[in-house]
């Protein structure tokens, strides 16, 4: 079952600009991923927030989670050519069922040139 | 360099006979897991594996069987594949359940 849901499904900038992606959950989760993938290809693990952190970075991207809007955010700063893929948010399962993560629909992202 | 293989890329096979997509990672890590991808519905986990001789099922394991002899190994093997199981197959592994995953390059499956 789906656990994430991002939003928007899909997203269209200017290189040079920011990028902010959305991510939704239902259930109580131990932390929440960030991947992306380039058409076709494997997902790359881009960042992972806990469930007690609020803010994480790395690099040009910055996440955050609000636990208790079961909701995460990724921004992508200074957007590049390169950046253009679908960003997935993923998240645990604390709550039983089957083991491992979720996976929303995905973001697509452009940045055009 | 640490990876995930998936073999083959690409496979054309007809409704009924048996294949297998190989998995290999060469990471040492405990948990391994197959997942789906289809268009408007995301990924969806088949079957998992929290270490040797130890798998599960995931949220669409009908029609799949998995095996974790070795732990490096994790074989997804269509029995009697139909053309419902047209997919992008991805496998996957992690130092534990929930750690940041490592995914192959996919498998592109068509079932005719």
């Amino acid at each position: 079952s789906q656990q994430g849901e991002e939003d928007p499904q899909a997203l269209s900038i200017q290189e040079g600009e920011n990028a902010t992606m959305n991510c939704s959950y239902k259930t109580s989760i131990n932390n929440l991923q960030w991947y992306r993938q380039n058409s076709g290809r494997g997902l790359v693990h881009l960042i992972l927030i806990r469930s007690n952190e609020r803010e994480k970075h790395s690099g040009r991207l910055r996440v955050t989670l609000d636990t208790s809007k079961k909701s995460s955010s990724l921004l992508i700063t200074a957007s590049r050519a390169a950046d253009t893929a679908s960003y997935f948010c993923a998240t645990d399962r604390s709550g039983g069922g089957a083991d491992g993560l979720t996976f929303g629909k995905g973001t697509h992202l452009i940045i055009q040139p | 360099e640490a990876q995930v293989t998936q073999n083959p890329r690409y496979l054309i096979t007809v409704t009924g006979k048996k294949l297998t997509v190989t998995c290999s990672q060469n990471m040492n890590h405990e948990y391994m897991s197959w997942y789906r991808q289809d268009p408007g519905l995301g990924l969806r986990q088949i079957y998992y594996s929290m270490n040797v001789e130890v798998t599960d099922k995931g949220d669409v394991p009908e029609g799949y069987k998995v095996s974790r002899k070795e732990k490096r190994n994790f074989p997804l093997i269509l029995e009697s594949p139909s053309p419902n199981q047209t997919s992008l197959y991805f496998c996957a592994s992690s130092l534990a359940h929930n750690s940041p995953l490592h995914f192959g390059n996919g498998t592109r499956l068509t079932v005719t």
